[in-house]
């Protein structure tokens, strides 16, 4: 069975860090771009960041570029999300995603970590 | 970045209705857009890519078309589980950006 796991949400300080990961299994985790997708308390979804199969490659919404890097690694089937200077607003469920092979679509979700920002 | 409208951001039906939601991009994004269904407390589930590409598994109630720069999600047949909210998402480039969803509700 192809899943995602996702852990090392909490509760922390604003301008504080936290780095969330993404434990894969029952897929060939190599293959894959791996997205972060987060969403706030009862509002929509925002797409965070992305990587490409080797690393190469990384993309990320405005909001978070500078503060947030997405990391892999291969040999051990993991997606990390180091998050740094953390504001009020990133309180969110944060989702890690594979990408259906070839097509930014989301096809296989874990089941979504909290992160709160608060004092 | 591309913007994506979706309409309505709710609506009510019944089990058996024919329902149908629209996103709006805000520039062309050929056919690179894909629905998706999501529960409370749950993560949102692939229905549709590239508009009308039906995902592994998903009832054939589900269909995707387009016109222009204006997606179309269509359940033929309402049913029970599909009570949800719905979000469209574009794949054209980044940031990939999503709509702000449409929540189905029970009449």
């Amino acid at each position: 069975e192809v899943q995602l796991v996702e852990s090392g949400g909490g509760l922390v300080q604003p301008g504080g860090s936290l780095r969330l990961s993404c434990a894969a299994s029952g897929l060939t985790f190599s293959s894959y771009w791996m997205n972060w997708v987060r969403q706030a308390p009862g509002k929509g979804l925002e797409w965070v960041a992305n990587i490409k199969q080797d690393g190469s490659e990384k993309n990320y919404v405005d909001s978070v570029k500078g503060r947030f890097t997405i990391s892999r690694d291969n040999a051990k089937n993991s997606l990390y999300l180091q998050m740094n200077s953390l504001r009020a607003e990133d309180t969110a469920v944060y989702f890690c995603a594979k990408e259906r092979l070839g097509i930014d679509a989301f096809d296989i979700w874990g089941q979504g970590t909290m992160v709160t920002v608060s004092s | 970045d591309i913007q994506l409208t979706q309409s309505p951001s709710s609506l009510s039906a019944s089990v058996g209705d024919r329902v149908s939601i629209t996103c709006r991009a805000s520039q062309s994004i050929s056919n690179f857009l894909n629905w998706y269904q999501q529960k409370p407390g749950k993560a949102p589930k692939l229905l549709i890519y590239t508009t009308s590409s039906l995902q592994s598994g998903v009832p054939s109630r589900f269909s995707g078309d387009k016109s222009g720069t204006d997606f179309t999600l269509t359940i033929s047949s309402l049913q029970p589980e599909d009570f949800a909210t719905y979000y469209c998402q574009q794949s054209y480039n980044t940031p990939l950006t999503f709509g702000g969803g449409t929540k189905v509700e029970i009449k």
